[in-house]
């Protein structure tokens, strides 16, 4: 079993929709998670992190996670054509990140319709 | 501007031709690994680096080397490349302690043929 599961899409919506992507994962010690954003023909950028269960929201963005289910969780509103990308889940294997690895999820391809 | 640089961004080369795909930060971090990714595979750390001098293998090391000779610098090495290592390569590079986010480059597309 994979540390870190994510439905890899594609994933398609009409301009204006709600997205909801969403990870899985195996280890209850994980405690920070992040969202990576990749558009075509880049590298990885970190679009928002969260610290241990709860909510997080920047702008249209809203990060969840679910500790007891170890679920997380993005939401994207009002969804634009500029948000089509590949999304990744991402966590660092220890609480102490300068010594950890991350991890990632293998992303999903979410392609916004105008 | 903070980035990572990564050349050559596109290389085709051919079976057992030793190549060296370079990697620069400007941000002065401790912190230095190599993905490679593969399509339903994700992103998997091949090497990384916590200081100079100081590299670790990851998930899929075989048929790479690594040095870290100075901070800012982190070379990925295939002394003898095979078809298999065709893919997407990353450099990212992350700050000290306590901090989560990683800085990428743009990637490198190596085709062995």
């Amino acid at each position: 079993q994979k540390e870190v599961e994510q439905d890899p899409g594609p994933l398609s919506v009409p301009e204006g929709a709600i997205v909801s992507l969403n990870c899985t994962y195996s280890n209850s010690a994980f405690q920070y998670f992040m969202w990576y954003r990749q558009y075509s023909r880049k590298g990885p950028e970190l679009l928002m992190y969260t610290y241990s269960s709860g909510n997080k929201e920047d702008g249209r963005f809203t990060a969840q996670v679910d500790k007891s289910s170890k679920y997380i969780s993005l939401f994207i509103r009002d969804s634009q054509p500029s948000d089509s990308a590949t999304y990744l889940c991402a966590m660092p294997s220890s609480r102490y990140s300068s010594a950890s690895k991350i991890i990632f999820g293998s992303g999903t391809r979410l392609s916004i319709r105008p | 501007e903070a980035q990572v640089t990564q050349n050559p961004r596109y290389l085709i080369t051919v079976t057992g031709k030793k190549l060296t795909v370079t990697c620069s930060q400007n941000m002065n971090h401790e912190y230095m690994s190599w993905y490679r990714q593969d399509p339903g595979l994700g992103l998997r750390q091949i090497y990384y680096s916590m200081n100079v001098e100081a590299t670790d293998k990851g998930d899929v090391p075989e048929g790479y080397k690594v040095s870290r000779k100075e901070k800012r610098n982190f070379p990925l090495i295939l002394e003898s490349p095979s078809p298999n290592q065709t893919s997407l390569y990353f450099c990212a590079s992350r700050g000290g302690y306590s901090n989560t986010e990683a800085f990428f480059g743009q990637g490198t597309r190596l085709t062995v043929v």
